[in-house]
């Protein structure tokens, strides 16, 4: 069985700061794929970024970008200029390859960007 | 184009009864999931469903049920309604090939059960 874990519950950052939020995830599969999905006050889960486990290159979208690291089985999110609408709980979350529609999600770690 | 479109957005419902949820996914996509969402056990996968069949199952108890019509809506049915089942019930739409095309999430449908 595949796990995720978010160890911060809780994060705040300056805006316009940086911030890393910490994934690691337990799998014995080799083909996967890793997720952050952030969720706003309107509870829809918006998909911020993916990576393949197959591809060494690190993903990137924009402020988002995350530092994955396959031998450590861990996959953090960095957000760069953090802006107030940032603010919204960020899940990590894990599939397995030909699997995608399963997500294992973490617990979550709610982010606040003060002003 | 459209999001996903979950419906009712809230409920409230008495132990015992049963309830159904429904889910319009974005036009063009076949693969329907619903996760349900709660303080203590988090986000977990209920089912999903493509081409009106269910492809994945969670591990949730056969009060949960769901189906997929030919148009690819879907509804989620709960019969027999526990305290427990109070959560935030989240539909996600995928195009649902081969691929791992990504999920789209609608709003959820917010039941309390008392």
């Amino acid at each position: 069985a595949q796990t995720v874990t978010q160890s911060q519950p809780e994060m705040s950052v300056q805006e316009a700061e940086t911030v890393t939020l910490s994934c690691t995830y337990d799998t014995s599969e080799n083909n996967y794929y890793l997720f952050w999905y952030k969720q706003p006050p309107s509870r829809q889960m918006i998909l911020v970024i993916r990576q393949e486990a197959y591809k060494q290159q690190n993903a990137t979208e924009n402020r988002f970008s995350v530092n994955f690291q396959k031998a450590a089985k861990s996959f953090s999110l960095k957000i760069s200029d953090s802006q107030l609408g940032d603010t919204a709980m960020y899940f990590c979350a894990f599939t397995i390859t030909g699997s995608a529609r399963q997500l294992t999600f973490g617990s979550g770690t709610q982010l606040t960007v003060l002003p | 184009k459209a999001g996903v479109t979950q419906t009712p957005r809230y409920l409230i419902k008495t132990r015992g009864q049963q309830v159904t949820l429904s889910c319009s996914p974005i036009s063009g996509h076949r693969s329907v999931s619903w996760y349900q969402q709660t303080p203590g056990q988090g986000l977990q996968f209920l089912f999903e469903y493509f081409s009106e069949t269910q492809r994945n199952k969670g591990n949730f108890p056969g009060r949960f049920s769901g189906r997929q019509f030919s148009n690819s809506r879907s509804e989620m049915n709960v019969s027999t309604l526990e305290l427990g089942d109070s959560a935030l019930y989240l539909c996600a739409s995928s195009l649902g090939g081969a691929g791992n095309s990504p999920l789209h999430f609608g709003n959820g449908t917010r039941l309390t059960v008392t």
